[in-house]
């Protein structure tokens, strides 16, 4: 059974901060790892994707990947109250995270 | 907005019933995966559809079932609906070449089913 695990929240972080957020996987052979961003009663959506080791930065947005260690975490810098929301680990695409809550505080 | 869209929004049915759950994939895209979000969860994958076949499937009973068409428009049709099928219901439509590596996949809005 591959499983994706996240730590469930709440994730509290100052406005301008970095938050922080980390998803673990079973799956050795996983090879392609997504983070989205969900909304309180709306769809997931992609933030970023990532394949190789190391990081891979978009913007405010980081995904470090350590396929050695099965971990996969998701930076995003100076921290907005829009990116409050409910945060997706995807692993080999179809098998999710239960979602990691970020609040950010004004 | 992905050009992903599904239909209906939402829906009302009574245990027993079956319901038909409609998706259209993203322009150029091939391939639509179909997830069951329960409250407080994430995204449990049901099955995905690649060229009108069923490409994977996850740990749901056979009373979901689903189709694509050759426009690769997709239906997910659950029979004898019980209460714990309340969920948010995603399809999310993705370009494959065919190969292991899951690509990127774009989600619509979601139907959202209440069984009462």
């Amino acid at each position: 059974q591959k499983e994706v695990e996240q730590n469930s929240g709440p994730l509290s972080v100052p406005e301008g901060a970095i938050a922080s957020l980390n998803c673990t996987y079973s799956d050795r052979g996983s090879q392609s790892f997504f983070w989205y961003r969900q909304y309180s009663g709306k769809s997931p959506e992609l933030i970023m994707f990532i394949y190789s080791n190391g990081d891979k930065e978009d913007g405010r947005f980081t995904a470090q990947l350590n396929k050695a260690s099965q971990y996969v975490s998701l930076l995003i810098r100076d921290s907005q109250p829009s990116d409050s929301a409910t945060y997706l680990c995807a692993v080999g695409g179809l098998t999710f995270g239960k979602g990691t809550h970020l609040i950010i505080q004004p | 907005e992905t050009g992903v869209t599904q239909s209906p929004t939402h829906l009302i049915k009574t245990r027993g019933q079956q319901v038909t759950l409609r998706c259209s994939s993203q322009s150029g895209h091939n391939t639509v995966s179909w997830y069951q979000q329960a409250l407080g969860q994430g995204p449990q994958f049901i099955f995905q559809y690649y060229r009108e076949e069923e490409n994977g499937r996850g740990n749901f009973p056979p009373r979901f079932s689903g189709l694509q068409f050759p426009n690769y428009s997709s239906e997910l049709n659950v029979n004898a609906l019980e209460l714990d099928d309340s969920a948010l219901y995603l399809c999310a439509s993705s370009f494959s070449k065919g190969g292991q590596q899951q690509e990127t996949q774009y989600f619509g809005p979601g139907t959202r089913l209440l069984v009462l």
